[in-house]
This record gives C-alpha cells, sequence and structure tokens, in this order.
C-alpha cells in the first residue's frame, strides 16, 4: 500500500530537549515536504526536497532543520524546541514536484512545554 | 509565491451540488491548480488537479476560465461524509518553489 509514515503520531516534550520526527515514504517519490497546520493558520510549509541531498525553506524554516540522505526518508529535526513550535505536523511526497499531487501523511501532534 | 483566497467557510444541505471558489490572481503559466480535502485529525487528500478548462472525476469537477486567475470545484450532490476542509493549491507541477497553502474553506453539509 502506497503511503506516507510518520512516527511519532504524539510527542509531548519540553523545552530545549532535541527531537526528530521521522517521516518514510514508499513510493519511490522525488519530492518529500514538511508542512505545520495551527488553527486559522492553515497549512504552512517549513521545508521540502526536491531530491537526495537537496533541501530548501519552505514559508516557516525557523528552528527546524532537515535532511535528506536516502530518497524514502525525510526527517524533521527541533534542535532547541520552544513552546511556539507546538503544533500539529504533516510530511508529504509526490512524485516530482510540490505542484503535483501530494501524499500526506497522518500527522504528528507535538506539544512542547 | 503564488498565493490563493477562498472563503473561510460554507454550508450546504445533503444533495446540493457545491461549489467552492478560489481566487489566484497572481498564477504562474506553468502552475497547476490542485485541490485538497481534510477531515479532522487526518492528512490532507488530493481531490483533483487542473491546468486549465475542465476536469472531472470521480468525484468532483475543476472548472479554470481562460484567464486562470481563479478556479471553482464542484462537488456533486454531497453527503455528511464531504463535511471537511477544502484547500486549494497553486503551484508549478516540477517546479523547485515553496509552496502557500490558503487557510481553506470549511464545508458543513447538513441533513
Amino acid at each position: 500500500e502506497a503511503q506516507v509514515t510518520q512516527n511519532p503520531r504524539y510527542l509531548i516534550t519540553v523545552t530545549g530537549k532535541k527531537l526528530t520526527v521521522t517521516c518514510s515514504q514508499n513510493m519511490n517519490h522525488e519530492y518529500m515536504s514538511w508542512y505545520r497546520q495551527d488553527p486559522g493558520l492553515g497549512l504552512r510549509q517549513i521545508y521540502y526536497s526536491m531530491n537526495v541531498e537537496a533541501t530548501d525553506k519552505g514559508d516557516v524554516p525557523e528552528g527546524y532543520k532537515v535532511s535528506r540522505k536516502e530518497k524514502r526518508n525525510f526527517p524533521l529535526i527541533l534542535e532547541s524546541p520552544s513552546p511556539n513550535q507546538t503544533s500539529l505536523y504533516f510530511c508529504a511526497s509526490s512524485r516530482a514536484g510540490g505542484g503535483q499531487p501530494q501524499h500526506f501523511g497522518d500527522g504528528t501532534r507535538l506539544s512542547i512545554l | 509565491l503564488a498565493k490563493t483566497t477562498q472563503p473561510i467557510s460554507m454550508d450546504s444541505y445533503e444533495g446540493q451540488e457545491v461549489n467552492i471558489t478560489c481566487s489566484h490572481n497572481n498564477i504562474a503559466t506553468n502552475d497547476y491548480i490542485t485541490w485538497y480535502q481534510q477531515f479532522p485529525s487526518q492528512g490532507p487528500r488530493f481531490i483533483i488537479q487542473g491546468y486549465k478548462t475542465k476536469v472531472t472525476n470521480e468525484v468532483a469537477s475543476l472548472f479554470i476560465p481562460a484567464d486562470r486567475k481563479s478556479s471553482t470545484l464542484s462537488l456533486p450532490r454531497v453527503s455528511l461524509s464531504d463535511t471537511a476542509v477544502y484547500y486549494c493549491l497553486v503551484g508549478f507541477g516540477s517546479g523547485n518553489t515553496p509552496l502557500v497553502f490558503g487557510k481553506g474553506t470549511r464545508l458543513s453539509v447538513i441533513a
């Protein structure tokens, strides 16, 4: 089954404690992306990757890091999380480019205390 | 970045046709228009995509006028299960540019 898998689905942690949210896709997609979703603000893109070793900033990249060492994986790293990063996060992938239909994961709800 | 504007919310009765319009005045020549549906606590799901004129699939139709500065998602005969948030996204198919989703339209279907 074609899918984008995020882990963990839920996480409560404290300010400053480094965390990583993993994202993996099994569709051999070139493009992967991370979004955050906050009430009243819709989906905002954090980072995206056109291919292995190619990552670029989206609309709200501050406080986040990503890496793309393998085509299937695109982890989101919060080196020093802060409460304003409490949000619902989605990973997505598409065959090539964000303008093509994207497949989204089920989301990761992060709470930073 | 191509920005989009949609109504914040809409209500409809079951069985009616619903049309949701998205404005994208600064759409670029290479941009496609894509619509997604999102249910609570789930990731967005692709509905339909188009470049110009009309596109139809098993769940929706997409109408795009000649100037491409707007698009209309049409949902025929909605049911309660169509209650969701609908997002319009404009972007280049294989382009290397950031994407900007709008704030979406919350559709409530009433029995």
